[in-house]
């Protein structure tokens, strides 16, 4: 089967890093995507890796490790504005398999 | 870029009804797109990809006589919900594919049956 997992829910801090792990099972890989979602909006790009590594996007980073099927995304200096749910997603045979997407709770 | 248009924001509609969501890409033109829903709390759910000037595939599970696809243009696609009826409320996403498989998303049409 596929399978996705994510934590359902975290809570970080002002001004603090937050990493959020994906882990997943599936029968192929061709990429993994993170996107973050405010409650009641659509899902917003943030990364894609597909290769093995380290993707740095301003205060927003991506691992990816194919070997252990395995991403974090990481959030440094947070704000409230991140609180936001974020949504790992992989594309399994030309499909995209989404997680449940880890709510991030972020507190003053 | 990459600007996705979704109408209506909201609707709210009586059970046996048909609503019709639009979903319009402003700044570009993409070959393929995707209608997802999402109930609360849980992760957005595929329905059908939709490639212009083709049938729709449906995911297992979607009725494809309920959930109407209309891909007329590489800028417009359009979802009816045919006799809708309060299982159907849900949050209807469209979103278009461009490069890598990334995928912009629509705002999303919240949709309430009676």
């Amino acid at each position: 089967g596929q399978n996705i997992d994510q934590p359902t829910e975290m809570t970080a801090t002002e001004g603090a890093i937050v990493q959020i792990n994906c882990t997943y099972q599936t029968s192929g890989f061709n990429g993994l995507f993170w996107y973050q979602q405010h409650a009641g909006e659509a899902p917003t790009f943030l990364s894609y890796n597909v290769l093995d590594g380290l993707e740095e996007k301003g205060r927003f980073s991506s691992f990816l490790s194919r070997s252990k099927g395995y991403s974090y995304l990481l959030l440094k200096e947070l704000q409230m504005k991140d609180s936001a749910s974020y949504l790992c997603a992989v594309k399994s045979n030309y499909q995209l398999i989404w997680g449940a997407g880890t709510k991030l709770i972020i507190k003053p | 870029g990459a600007v996705v248009s979704q109408h209506p924001s909201r609707v709210i509609c009586k059970s046996g009804t048909s609503v019709k969501i639009e979903c319009r890409s402003l700044d570009f033109q993409a070959t393929t797109m995707f209608w997802y829903r999402q109930f609360p709390k849980q992760s957005l759910m595929l329905m059908a990809t939709s490639n212009e000037g083709s049938k729709a595939t449906y995911e297992q599970g979607v009725e494809k006589d309920k959930f109407l696809i209309n891909h007329a243009s590489l800028t417009l696609s359009t979802l009816t919900v045919t006799s809708a009826h309060p299982e159907d409320s849900s949050f209807y996403i469209c979103s278009y594919r461009l490069k890598q498989e990334t995928q912009y998303f629509g705002p999303g049409t919240r949709l309430l049956v009676l």
